[in-house]
């Protein structure tokens, strides 16, 4: 069975930094891009940043948003896909997802709550 | 960047009716490898997303079939034959043809 696990997710404050991970297993990790996606209390999905394979280079891409303050990196040795946000502002506060694929999307783990406030 | 602009807000339904939803976007979605990649998701009620479509009209693997996908040009619907008690949630469409992807803004199917 196909599983992505999020990790991470806490209670900081404005400005400071927050390391979310994602855990996957049950396909060849190798051969995917894994994707974050966020969801603000209440509101729609908002693409976040994307890790490509190491075919493609093992590039990552960010939304206008977050470029800057977030980077994202996968270690293929465990099947994992981390996402560092600093300078974290309220408006990232949200459930952050991680998604199997760069293009498919296809399955979903059960997100990370992460709340920026004061 | 590519939006995609969905309608209704908010489609109010009757069991066994059916029930369709729009989403247009800005600009093409075919990709020069010749697929259009345009998905669709169904959010139920605290759960996360789940992929009902990809590629327009291709069905994922347990997805029943009285959900459907079809395009013409620029503009892409997802219908529902007939609505079940558990088709109720938030449904999005999102592309990945053009970077960055991006989501419409979602429809809440919900019962009269």
């Amino acid at each position: 069975e196909v599983q992505l696990v999020e990790s991470g997710g806490d209670l900081v404050q404005p400005g400071r930094s927050l390391g979310l991970s994602c855990k996957t297993s049950g396909f060849i990790f190798g051969d995917y891009g894994v994707t974050w996606v966020r969801q603000a209390p209440g509101k729609g999905l908002e693409w976040v940043s994307v890790v490509r394979t190491k075919r493609y280079g093992g590039r990552g891409d960010y939304a206008a948003s977050v470029k800057g303050r977030f980077s994202i990196s996968r270690d293929d040795s465990k099947s994992i896909v981390y996402l560092q946000m600093n300078s974290l502002k309220t408006e990232d506060t949200a459930v952050y997802y991680c998604v199997r694929g760069a293009r498919g999307l296809d399955v979903w783990g059960q997100g990370t709550t992460v709340t920026v406030s004061s | 960047d590519v939006v995609l602009t969905q309608s209704p807000l908010s489609l109010p339904v009757t069991l066994g009716q059916p029930a369709s939803i729009s989403c247009r976007s800005s600009q093409s979605l075919v990709d020069s490898d010749g697929n259009t990649y345009l998905n669709w998701y169904q959010q139920r009620p605290g759960q996360s997303p789940r992929r009902l479509i990809y590629q327009v009209s291709k069905r994922d693997s347990g997805v029943p079939d009285r959900f459907s996908g079809s395009e013409s040009g620029t503009d892409f619907t997802l219908r529902i034959s007939r609505v079940e008690a558990e088709d109720v949630g938030d449904y999005y469409c999102m592309q990945a043809t053009l970077w960055p992807v991006t989501f419409g803004g979602g429809t809440k199917v919900e019962f009269k």
